[in-house]
């Protein structure tokens, strides 16, 4: 399966400010999701990124919060704009991945190890 | 919809088994299953699909009630490093990517 690098893996930042997570993966891959989650909480999609189009983001998540990019089949960067406190959560990268033997149109995710952001 | 799981949390000792429940109040094309441990990325179990086909690890079984839109994660003779929190995912029809995970189940298996 696909092998994910994330980076940060942790930062404090201040309120106001913006901070960027990239994700890279060691396999081309067409499709890229971000996830949030909140402390002890459960994973929730914020957007999905495809290479050359623009990200489509999930109800409660706007473009102008969580601008993404996604350069090529590998890369992808999600910025988190004017920070607040409560956006203090875990944020990670996943992709689709082939499970060894295609089953009818499914495919599972492997995620990143995460991008833990507390803001102060 | 987010998908219902129960127990939220559950202790066992080695050697128990345990049974995590993932209900859903729409129709589903598949269910799964991913165990995350403190700090670590979620890692994928197990994938129930609709019509029968099932794809994960030998040690987990899983079963996939269609109609009753529900699922259940069957771990047998709990080991240490079963600890951890089991999250399901659905996702409402094929070819779809997105998965609505639940809230997850804590469970800590002790000596």
């Amino acid at each position: 399966s696909a092998v994910i690098s994330q980076k940060p893996s942790r930062d404090i930042c201040q309120r106001g400010t913006s901070l960027t997570i990239q994700c890279q993966v060691d396999s081309q891959v067409t499709m890229m999701f971000w996830y949030r989650q909140q402390p002890g909480q459960s994973l929730t999609l914020i957007a999905t990124a495809n290479q050359g189009s623009e990200a489509t983001y999930e109800s409660g998540f706007v473009i102008d919060k969580f601008p993404i990019s996604r350069p090529n089949l590998t890369f992808s960067t999600l910025t988190v704009s004017n920070m607040s406190p409560e956006d203090s959560s875990i944020y990670l990268c996943s992709v689709e991945d082939r499970i060894g033997v295609p089953l009818s149109g499914a495919n599972v995710l492997t995620f990143g190890a995460g991008s833990r952001l507390t803001v102060l | 919809q987010q998908p219902v799981q129960s127990p939220q949390a559950v202790i066992l000792r080695e050697g128990e088994d345990a049974v995590i429940n993932c209900s859903s109040s729409k129709a589903l094309y598949s269910v799964h299953w991913y165990r995350q441990k403190h700090g670590e990325a979620p890692v994928f179990l197990m994938i129930l699909l609709k019509g029968g086909e099932q794809k994960g690890h030998e040690k987990i079984s899983a079963s996939f009630n269609e109609k009753k839109q529900q699922s259940s994660l069957y771990l047998t003779a709990s080991q240490l490093s079963y600890s951890g929190t089991y999250f399901c995912g659905t996702v409402g029809g094929a070819g779809s990517y997105q998965l609505t995970f639940g809230k997850g189940t804590k469970l800590s298996v002790i000596p």
